[in-house]
């Protein structure tokens, strides 16, 4: 395991479809972020979990969006009734302890037309 | 206001230049501070932390200034593979764990 492996790597989905991303961190990390990138932007802030635990939210992520870390390894990023709106790179990263920087896996671009 | 603010440039300068890119924050209570390379299309990648002291790493030299919250990168000699866009990203820490927040970025464009 060599780095955050972000699958599917593209996803093109029709509005108001449910779309799923997975994201596997490296495997001795703790903590794994979810965050959304658009064109021109850096990547914003969507939630956080330390092991299997969410402990943290955006406002970004509306009640469309769901993410869980069911046994702290993996996670999946569900977003249900897709809109144009939700069209970005979206991002996992894995890091192990606070104050660190984090691994970004390449992301799943998502595109709903 | 932004939490992490950047010019997005483009800066556009010849190989062998040396070019400056400055970040100002907004949380003063930020405790870890990192400068990030994305090629386009891809992911971030850390180029380096950023230490109050001021760290180099080769032709980079990253600088914090805390009191100005202000953050510096400098790329001496630059090299056309040096082309990309730089972020400057500030840990904010509430309640103490690793939560980065990302400036928008700056792009550099190195022309031979």
């Amino acid at each position: 395991d060599t780095g955050v492996s972000q699958n599917p790597r593209h996803k093109i989905t029709k509005r108001g479809q449910n779309v799923t991303f997975r994201c596997d961190p490296i495997s001795e990390h703790n903590r794994l972020y979810w965050y959304r990138q658009t064109l021109g932007q850096g990547p914003e802030f969507l939630t956080y979990f330390q092991n299997e635990a969410q402990l943290e939210k955006s406002r970004l992520l509306s009640d469309r969006f769901s993410a869980e870390r069911p046994k702290g390894s993996f996670s999946t990023l569900e977003i249900q009734r897709t809109e144009q709106g939700d069209s970005a790179m979206y991002l996992c990263a894995s890091s192990l302890e606070r104050g660190h920087g984090y691994t970004f896996g390449s992301g799943t671009r998502l595109t709903v037309v | 206001r932004k939490e992490v603010e950047q010019d997005p440039g483009p800066f556009n300068v010849p190989e062998g230049a040396t070019v400056a890119f400055n970040c100002t924050y907004s949380n003063s209570a930020s405790q870890s501070f990192f400068w990030y390379r994305q090629d386009c299309r891809k992911e971030p990648k850390l180029l380096m932390s950023v230490y109050s002291s001021g760290n180099e790493d080769g032709r980079f030299t990253a600088q914090l200034n805390r009191a100005s919250q202000y953050i510096s990168l400098l790329i001496r000699d630059s090299k056309l593979s040096d082309s990309a866009t730089y972020l400057c990203v500030v840990n904010t820490a509430p309640g103490g764990y690793n939560k980065l927040i990302f400036g928008a970025g700056t792009r550099l464009a190195v022309h031979p």
